[in-house]
């Protein structure tokens, strides 16, 4: 499957302290995208990580990716309770279209 | 430049009844995707169109259809709905070449219950 695998299904977080979320896919990739949507709304793109970066940055967020282990991770510091929403990864193959996980559902406690 | 817009955002139909989607991409985007999503199956790709093409296609049964028009302003339609179809349909944008790794831009999605 090129599907991606969001881990944990669930987080729950005070205001201030980090997220990590975790992914996993089973096939070779070119990319890596992670996108956020909050509540019923559309997606919004955060960061895209090409097969031969190891990690990348971008403001609070850092991304690694682990090709030998096909698997990525997403970090948020210093969260704030608007970064409240759902997080998908979704690995590319090349063809321009993304295969989705089932998303990690962050929750940051005022 | 204006983001992604998806009309109608909301919509209630019955079982058997057909039902047409729009998305109008950003500006000089060509490649439009279609997803659905639903709380069982989470976020599932329906098809892809570039320059008035379908370029790819997801795991949908033949009632789920769609067309791209000149202006790359897509649509996609259901024939046939079923209980199954109420979901949040999703619509994206890129300017992407025939290579991979480039943003997709999402619209606000349109809700469509199924009665």
């Amino acid at each position: 499957s090129q599907q991606g695998e969001e881990d944990p299904q669930a987080l729950s977080i005070q205001e201030g302290e980090n997220a990590t979320m975790n992914c996993s896919y089973k096939t070779s990739i070119n990319n890596l995208q992670w996108y956020r949507q909050n509540s019923g709304r559309g997606l919004v793109h955060l960061i895209l990580i090409r097969s031969n970066e190891r990690e990348k940055h971008s403001g609070r967020l850092r991304v690694t990716l682990d090709t030998s282990k096909k698997s990525s991770s997403l970090l948020i510091t210093a969260s704030r309770a608007a970064d409240t929403a759902s997080y998908f990864c979704a690995p590319e193959t090349g063809a321009n279209n993304l295969f989705f996980g089932t998303g990690t559902r962050l929750t940051v406690i005022p | 430049k204006a983001g992604v817009t998806q009309t109608p955002r909301y919509l209630i139909k019955t079982r058997g009844q057909q039902v047409t989607l729009s998305c109008s991409p950003i500006s000089g985007h060509r490649s439009v995707s279609w997803y659905q999503q639903t709380p069982g199956q989470g976020l599932q790709f329906l098809f892809e169109y570039f320059s008035e093409t379908q370029r790819n296609k997801g795991n949908f049964p033949g009632r789920f259809s769609g067309r791209q028009f000149s202006n790359s302003r897509s649509e996609m339609n259901v024939s046939t709905l079923e209980l199954g179809d109420s979901a949040l349909y999703l619509c994206a944008s890129s300017s992407r070449p025939e290579g991979a790794g480039e943003t997709q831009y999402f619209g606000p999605g349109t809700r469509l219950l199924v009665l």
